[in-house]
C-alpha cells in the first residue's frame, strides 16, 4: 500500500498568508494525486487532481505542484473561506489512500 | 447537478449487519465508477470500497475485505454497500463518491460526494 504523509498537521495563517502544505508518497504516484478541502460537517470537495489542475469552479488562488513521491498544495493570499481541512490522496493504485489532512487555522 | 443521497445508517449491535444505499442522479450513473468512502468523528479519509461502471471491477479496503459487499443497479442508478459482521471500528460517516471521468475505474479521482450517513457500531 502506498503511505501518504502530509505535514503540518495544523497550519496557523492570517487572512492574506501565503500558504503550502506538503504530501509524500511513500512511493512514486506519478501524478495521480489529488488534494480535497473539508469543512467541519460536511463531505469534502475536490480542489486539484492529476497534481496540478484544477478542478472547474475551484479559485485560482489555489494550486498545486509536484509528481512522483512530492507534491505541494499552495495557497496564494488566504481568504476566511479557506479556513478548512485539506487532504492529499493518490489514486495511481489500489488501495486509495489520503493523507492524514492538515488543518488551516486563524491566527 | 450531480446528487448523491446516502441512506441506511444507524445505530448497530456488533455483529450484526447494515445495508447502505446510495441514490444518484443529475448524471450518467451508468457510466461512472462509484466508491464508499469512510470517516470516523473526528478522524481522517479512508477508502472503503469501489465498483466500475458495469461492475466487473470491484476493490475493497483489507480492513472490511470479507465482511463487506458493494455493488450496484443502474437501472435504479443506486449503489449498494452490504456491512456484515460489524464492529466498533467500523463506526464511521459512510460517502458515496463519483469518479470525475466517465469509464474508468482506474487513476480517476472523486469528483462528487454525498452528504454521508453515519453507522454507529455500540453495545
Amino acid at each position: 500500500d502506498i503511505q501518504m504523509t502530509q505535514s503540518p498537521s495544523t497550519l496557523t495563517a492570517s487572512v492574506g498568508d501565503r500558504v503550502a502544505i506538503t504530501c509524500r508518497a511513500s512511493q512514486s504516484t506519478s501524478s495521480w494525486l489529488a488534494w480535497y478541502q473539508q469543512k467541519p460537517g460536511k463531505a469534502p470537495k475536490l480542489l486539484i487532481y492529476k497534481a496540478s489542475s484544477l478542478q472547474s469552479g475551484v479559485p485560482s488562488r489555489f494550486s498545486g505542484s509536484g509528481s512522483g513521491t512530492e507534491f505541494t498544495l499552495t495557497i496564494t493570499s488566504l481568504q476566511p473561506d479557506d479556513f478548512a481541512t485539506y487532504y492529499c490522496q493518490q489514486y495511481d493504485s489500489y488501495p486509495l489512500t489520503f493523507g492524514g489532512g492538515t488543518k488551516v487555522e486563524i491566527k | 447537478e450531480v446528487q448523491l443521497v446516502e441512506s441506511g445508517g444507524g445505530l448497530v449491535q456488533p455483529g450484526r449487519s447494515l445495508r447502505l444505499s446510495c441514490a444518484a442522479s443529475g448524471f450518467a450513473f451508468h457510466n461512472y465508477a462509484i466508491h464508499w468512502v469512510r470517516q470516523a468523528p473526528g478522524t481522517g479519509l479512508e477508502w472503503v470500497s469501489g465498483i466500475s461502471w458495469n461492475g466487473d471491477t470491484i476493490g475493497y479496503a483489507d480492513s472490511v475485505k470479507g465482511r463487506f459487499t458493494i455493488s450496484r443497479d443502474n437501472a435504479k442508478n443506486s449503489l449498494y454497500l452490504q456491512m456484515n459482521s460489524l464492529r466498533a471500528d467500523d463506526t464511521a460517516f459512510y460517502y458515496c463518491t463519483k469518479v470525475g471521468g466517465a469509464g474508468s475505474y482506474f487513476q480517476n479521482p472523486f469528483d462528487s460526494w454525498g452528504q454521508g450517513t453515519l453507522v454507529s457500531v455500540s453495545s
